[in-house]
């Protein structure tokens, strides 16, 4: 079975732009979680999808969005960038059934760089 | 609130040694608990979870953890490390009222492996 896949893996972007992000899940996953990691915050949580609505929000500004897909493939999109933006995001995806919904799976993640 | 404290920042073994991870976790309830490895500029592995039952836990590569409630730790261990095992260590608590697909991570702690 497919991993996580998330697309693309490196980009560069300059202050004031918008950038989107794609994740896709492990076949069968219906629910998609995204976080931020960077040497000095970590990883932190972003949003979190299922079945096409966004079910939990962590502490980022509006300039942070999201969407799932009916095929449960999700995009997050970031406007307006700015230099603190430059991080590594991870989506992960996992398999609603009970507690198991809590055991996620990784992408490789997207490196974004904003100059 | 969910918190998780990694106490250690960096730990430096020698391969062959034996090697140890602290966690410990703050939550109300039954948390459910994760080990996940990270290896540079990739995404997270799952190594173990404890959900519930049986609180050693054995995981992938040779890793156990076990569950201490008295202690609030998820401590990781392994038996005797090799090189391969240098990478970022993350614990993670999922579950809760507000946990729809979202994870605590503790800070991390990077392990180098000395020959």
């Amino acid at each position: 079975k497919a991993g996580v896949t998330q697309t693309p893996r490196y980009l560069i972007k300059t202050r004031g732009q918008q950038v989107t992000l794609s994740c896709s899940p492990i076949s069968g996953h219906r629910s998609v979680s995204w976080y931020q990691q960077t040497p000095g915050q970590g990883l932190q949580f972003l949003f979190e999808y299922f079945s096409e609505t966004q079910r939990n929000k962590g502490n980022f500004p509006g300039r942070f969005s999201g969407r799932q897909f009916s095929n449960s493939r999700s995009e997050m999109n970031v406007s307006t960038l700015e230099l603190g933006d430059s991080a590594l995001y991870l989506c992960a995806s996992s398999f609603e059934a009970g507690a198991s919904y809590n055991e996620q799976f990784f992408g490789p993640g997207t490196r974004l760089t904003v100059l | 609130a969910q918190s998780v404290t990694q106490p250690d920042i960096h730990i430096t073994v020698s391969e062959g040694a034996s090697l140890e991870l602290r966690c410990n976790y703050s939550y109300g309830a039954t948390p459910y608990l994760f080990w996940y490895v990270q290896s540079p500029g990739q995404g997270l592995q799952l190594l173990l979870k404890y959900f519930s039952g049986d609180t050693l836990v054995q995981g992938i590569k040779g890793f156990e953890a076990e569950f201490k409630r008295s202690q609030s730790s998820f401590n990781l261990r392994k038996p005797s490390v090799h090189w391969s095992d240098a990478a970022e260590y993350f614990c993670a608590v999922g579950g809760g009222t507000d946990s729809w697909g979202k994870l605590q991570f503790g800070a991390g702690t990077q392990v180098v492996v000395t020959p």
